[in-house]
């Protein structure tokens, strides 16, 4: 099975920073790759699909890029309501893995 | 919108079996090409994919629970449910029920806490 490794497993940024998250599959998966968002107490919220489509009401400071193993998400402003734990996920085909995931704070 | 919403107990005694019922509303349960999804979150760690079920009644599980897992569609209830054999402490999690898209989880229930004690 595909194995997915998120880097860092935390971060601490200041408000208005740029934030780097990366995502590397043990195996290709070309950019059927999935970023969710998951606010302390909260419910996972799907951010980005295919790797870089941001859904609906996602705000745009949010990006990803990445094809094949290795895969970003970007926060290109940090915003205090972006506290949260991101996780990626592959979904080229079953079973449907999630990375260890990301904690971001605020600094 | 479609909303789910898990139910089903919340202890169950370890060698026991776990059952967890998804509720959906705002939409049929068979329209679409969709999954229904089971995901698990122990306290304080990740997610984990238990398995999923197709509209078809085709289903997916993660390898992981060495075959325990098993979800089932009752379309006149438009439910879908878990059962899950021979549980351990380690099984104790958050269990969300959830609408797949391709693989793309997109939207989720609020999550059923279900610990594993005896």
């Amino acid at each position: 099975d595909i194995q997915m490794t998120q880097s860092p497993s935390s971060l601490s940024a200041s408000v208005g920073d740029r934030v780097t998250i990366t995502c590397r599959a043990s195996q290709g998966v070309s950019n059927y790759l999935a970023w969710y968002q998951q606010r302390p107490g909260k419910v996972p919220k799907l951010l980005i699909s295919a790797a870089s489509t941001l859904q609906s009401g996602v705000p745009s400071r949010f990006s990803g890029s990445g094809s094949g193993t290795d895969f970003t998400l970007t926060i290109s402003s940090l915003q205090p309501e972006d506290v949260a734990t991101y996780y990626c996920q592959k979904y080229s085909s079953a079973p449907l893995t999630f990375g260890g995931g990301t904690r971001v704070e605020i600094k | 919108q479609v909303q789910l919403q898990e139910s089903g107990p919340g202890l169950v005694k370890p060698s026991q079996t776990l059952s967890l019922t998804c509720t959906v509303s705002g939409g049929s349960i068979t329209f679409g090409n969709y999954y229904w999804s089971w995901i698990r979150q122990p306290a304080g760690k990740g997610l984990e994919w238990i398995g999923r079920i197709h509209t078809s009644g085709s289903t997916d599980y993660n390898p992981s629970l060495k075959s325990r897992g098993n979800i089932l569609l009752d379309t006149p209830k438009n439910q879908f449910s878990l059962k899950l054999t021979s549980v351990t402490a380690a099984d104790t999690a958050v269990y969300y029920c959830a609408r797949d898209q391709w693989g793309r989880v997109v939207d989720w229930g609020q999550g059923s806490l279900v610990t594993v004690s005896s």
